[in-house]
């Protein structure tokens, strides 16, 4: 099974700062990557496909970089709605499996 | 717009099984493939497993013995079934659409269902 390895934990930021947030896999996934952004109570929402395509009507402030094991989400300037907790999933190799989490919160 | 509506008991003892259902609406199941996954409260996602449309399953190995997916395409519902349930699998059970066009990933989600397991 692969293992997702989310950093940091926990990212305390302001809103208008940059948050980038990583995600390492215990072995290649090639390009087989999606983030994900869930709130409180709610359900999870695909933010970015294949390491770096924004899902239909995801802000360009989002995007994804990496391949293979070394996956980034950059949120260029923080709005109040992005404070929240992101996951990273791979497809790459069965089981499916996400990583345990970054939690983005308001400095 | 598409829609997952689950349904299913609230609450389920211990070694009985748990059975949900996810209703879709706005398009047919049977041009996607869906998967259930779990968040135990407070905690993180597990996906549990898949079903193709072609009606092929595949499951996480660590819930392999105990899980059935399966699909009513006359009713446009997506099942899941675990069987000899504990307190570990108390969690919150999701159903969700993966799509080609978004990669294969979770593009429509459930609302999600709070299962206890408890006598």
């Amino acid at each position: 099974e692969i293992v997702l390895t989310q950093s940091p934990a926990t990212l305390s930021l302001s809103p208008g700062e940059r948050a980038t947030l990583s995600c390492r896999a215990s072995q290649s996934v090639g390009s087989s990557l999606a983030w994900y952004q869930q709130k409180p109570g709610q359900t999870p929402r695909l933010l970015i496909s294949d390491a770096s395509n924004r899902a239909a009507g995801i802000p360009a402030r989002f995007s994804g970089s990496g391949s293979g094991t070394d996956f980034t989400l950059t949120i260029s300037s923080l709005e109040p709605e992005d404070f929240a907790v992101y996951y990273c999933q791979q497809r790459g190799n069965w089981p499916l499996t996400f990583g345990q989490a970054t939690r983005l919160e308001i400095k | 717009q598409v829609q997952l509506q689950q349904s299913g008991p609230g609450l389920v003892k211990p070694s009985e099984t748990l059975s949900l259902t996810c209703t879709v609406s706005g398009g047919s199941i049977s041009n996607y493939y869906w998967s259930w996954i779990r968040q135990p409260p407070g905690k993180g996602l597990e996906w549990i497993g898949e079903i193709q449309k072609s009606g092929s399953t595949i499951y996480n190995p660590s819930l392999k013995s105990r899980v059935t997916i399966s699909l009513d395409t006359s009713k446009n519902q997506i099942s899941l079934k675990l069987s000899s349930v504990t307190a570990a699998d108390t969690a919150i059970y999701y159903c969700a659409r993966v799509s080609r066009t978004t990669g294969w990933y979770f593009d429509y989600w459930g609302q999600g269902t709070l299962v206890p397991v408890s006598s």
